[in-house]
């Protein structure tokens, strides 16, 4: 069956790191893929999306590229801000199919 | 647009006892979603809607019924609550099926079942 696999968090950084949350998933066919985040008290919100192999989304800062030979959706910045403590949530949609597959979420800290 | 709302924010109910999570999305959606999140878990999809009048299970619907009589409406219900139906729900929209359509969220509603 489809699956995501993410990073166990929580991952703790100070403002201005690197982040890096990695993101890798099962699926047969060719997916398209999303990173979604949950602020504090918040319903989730899409971040960015790739819909086919070797596309990149952005948005925000964020960064994540579809790689297909390694299955994986890494979410990149590099820069993190205090206002980028979040809950973030890769997922997968089949093509053709409403429904979503997540991941199990990773807290993400950032420290002043 | 108000976009995907949802009430009660926060609910404890006794064993046994029955509730509506409401839902209600003004952007004009075909498609409506019920999750359910678990601590430390991914959100698991409960029920799905395509349209008025037509709804389909997910990956965990037992214990759980559904509505679609509306466009706007999706209401989920829990008949005979129990504590392993404790977590946070999100109802979500999207305009339609295809595969780069981005879902909306509401802000979910707590449960908590003693």
């Amino acid at each position: 069956g489809n699956s995501v696999t993410q990073m166990e968090g929580p991952v703790t950084l100070s403002e201005e790191a690197f982040l890096t949350i990695n993101c890798t998933y099962t699926a047969t066919g060719y997916p398209s893929l999303f990173w979604y985040v949950q602020y504090p008290g918040e319903g989730l919100q899409l971040l960015l999306k790739a819909t086919k192999a070797d596309d990149k989304g952005s948005n925000k800062g964020f960064e994540a590229t579809y790689r297909k030979e390694t299955t994986s959706f890494h979410l990149e910045k590099g820069s993190v801000q205090v206002s980028d403590s979040a809950v973030y949530f890769c997922a997968l949609s089949k093509q053709g199919a409403q429904k979503l597959v997540f991941g199990q979420g990773t807290r993400l800290t950032i420290n002043p | 647009n108000a976009g995907v709302t949802q009430t009660p924010k926060f609910r404890i109910l006794k064993i046994g006892q029955s509730m509506t999570l409401q839902c209600t999305q003004d952007m004009n959606h075909n498609y409506m979603y019920w999750y359910r999140q678990d601590p430390g878990m991914g959100l698991k999809l409960i029920y799905y809607s395509v349209g008025a009048g037509i709804t389909d299970k997910g990956e965990v619907p037992n214990g759980y019924n559904v509505s679609r009589s509306t466009t706007e409406d999706f209401p989920l219900r829990l008949e005979l609550a129990a504590p392993s139906q404790t977590s946070v729900y999100f109802c979500a929209s999207s305009y339609s099926v295809i595969v780069q359509e981005t879902q909306y969220f509401g802000p979910g509603t707590r449960l908590l079942v003693l």
